[in-house]
């Protein structure tokens, strides 16, 4: 079983076009975390989210931490080539013991 | 700065053979961590680290071993090579625990034949 879900698995799309990527758990988390990762390499941290209903803004990113601290979302406005890649999410709490535990990841891919 | 080194980049082993993927962080940080990656999933813990000396089990431990004798090195043992541990093993530090940034070591591809 897996504790944090993401959807979609995959998403191709023409640059330009908006896009959002979810993650939802049904435990809830002190933290989560969005990393992106390119072929070869390992993830890169995006953002840190700790607050429940907290947006922050990373330029054309936009995240999302819910209310109840379940479930977050990846917003990317005017997708452009260099936003292709392996997205996830990771969250901890007393259910991980306090360690980060990884969604299943969504692999983006933007064409230009 | 080296950030978090990891070696070997690519190990073929055959079923039932040992080995030991090193890695090493230069940024004095507390924690230490062994993912596993595999093909279109997310990451999963094998195990961590708080500090030299302490280690304890993540999501999927079976199969492997780690020890902290300093705080810069964690390797992590394979006893038994089986065709399950086929993967890409990512090995990362933090300073801390809860909302710190994790830096990833550029994995080890392993494949068990």
């Amino acid at each position: 079983t897996q504790l944090l879900e993401q959807s979609p698995q995959f998403l191709s799309i023409q640059e330009g076009e908006n896009l959002t990527v979810y993650c939802n758990s049904s435990s809830v988390f002190s933290s989560l975390q969005w990393y992106r990762q390119e072929p070869g390499e390992g993830p890169v941290l995006l953002v840190t989210v700790v607050t429940g209903g907290e947006v922050k803004k990373l330029k054309r990113l936009t995240f999302q931490f819910g209310d109840a601290r379940k479930d977050s979302s990846l917003h990317i406005t005017a997708a452009q080539p260099g936003d292709t890649g392996l997205y996830l999410c990771a969250g901890d709490g007393e259910n991980t013991g306090n360690q980060f535990y990884f969604g299943t990841g969504t692999s983006l891919t933007v064409i230009p | 700065n080296a950030g978090v080194t990891q070696t070997p980049k690519f190990r073929i082993l055959k079923i039932g053979q040992s080995m030991t993927l090193q890695c090493t962080q230069d940024m004095n940080h507390n924690y230490m961590y062994w993912y596993r990656q595999d093909p279109g999933m997310g990451l999963k813990l094998i195990y961590y680290s708080v500090g030299a000396g302490i280690t304890d089990k993540g999501e999927v431990p079976n199969g492997y071993n780690v020890s902290r004798s300093t705080t810069e090195d964690f390797p992590l043992r394979l006893e038994l090579a089986a065709p399950s541990q086929t993967s890409v093993y990512f090995c990362a530090s933090s300073l801390d625990s809860g909302a710190n940034v994790l830096t990833f070591g550029a994995g080890s591809r392993l494949t068990v034949l």
